[in-house]
């Protein structure tokens, strides 16, 4: 099947700093991406919509100036977390959907966030 | 969005043939159903992907009924290394804004030995 990268994939970060999270598709073309956070034990949130080219569309209650989108490219997304506060700690997950394939949703290995 | 209700934790055996069964009564006409498979600290894995009666792949079976609100997916003979949650997806087609899936609590599948 295709394959998600996402760097790094863990990150350490002092409060108030910015933390960006690449995802890219390996061998696929993505005008679709998605992010989402998950905590322990539960279920992945969907976070945004990446589409290439424009811009992201955000899930209600999470906020756009905090969690910056770009999908600048068919094959990258990447997710900048701003001014990290240790609530945002978490362990991130993207997905890109194939654009050639709109029926599967491929993921990527996920980020843990610290956030200290 | 098509809401999935799936039981919380399961146990089996290891040799066993386990079945997770999940409810979506509001599929739309156009929604495939899908099975991811998630181990700690990983990202969701691909299992089985459907749209109506069976489907069956090197690894698990996908059982839809006719109505489409609700599926099975079957793995035969689990082993140790089954223990993994295992999340039930309902999603459109055209994978717009609109047809974004989303996912439920999954289902916890403890395999003993």
């Amino acid at each position: 099947g295709a394959v998600v990268s996402q760097h790094p994939s863990r990150v350490i970060c002092k409060s108030g700093t910015s933390v960006k999270i690449e995802c890219r598709s390996l061998d696929f073309q993505a005008t679709t991406m998605f992010w989402y956070r998950q905590f322990p034990k539960k279920s992945l949130m969907l976070m945004a919509t990446s589409n290439e080219g424009s811009k992201a569309t955000y899930e209600q209650g999470v906020e756009k100036d905090k969690f910056l989108i770009n999908h600048a490219s068919l094959t990258l997304s990447t997710l900048t977390v701003t001014s990290a506060h240790p609530e945002d700690s978490s362990f991130y997950i993207c997905s890109a959907r194939d654009s050639q394939s709109y029926n599967e949703q491929f993921f990527g290995p996920g980020t843990r966030l610290t956030v200290l | 969005l098509a809401k999935t209700t799936q039981p919380i934790s399961m146990d089996s055996y290891e040799g066993q043939e386990v079945n997770i069964t999940c409810s979506h009564n509001n599929i739309a006409t156009n929604d495939y159903i899908t099975w991811y498979q998630q181990f700690p600290s990983q990202g969701p894995r691909f299992i089985i992907q459907g749209y109506k009666t069976k489907v069956t792949n090197e690894v698990a079976s996908l059982f839809i009924p006719a109505d489409r609100k609700s599926s099975t997916l079957s793995l035969p003979r689990v082993s140790l290394s089954d223990t993994a949650v295992y999340y039930c997806l309902v999603g459109g087609v055209r994978w717009t804004n609109a047809g974004k899936s989303t996912f439920g609590d999954g289902t916890t599948l403890t395999v003993k030995p």
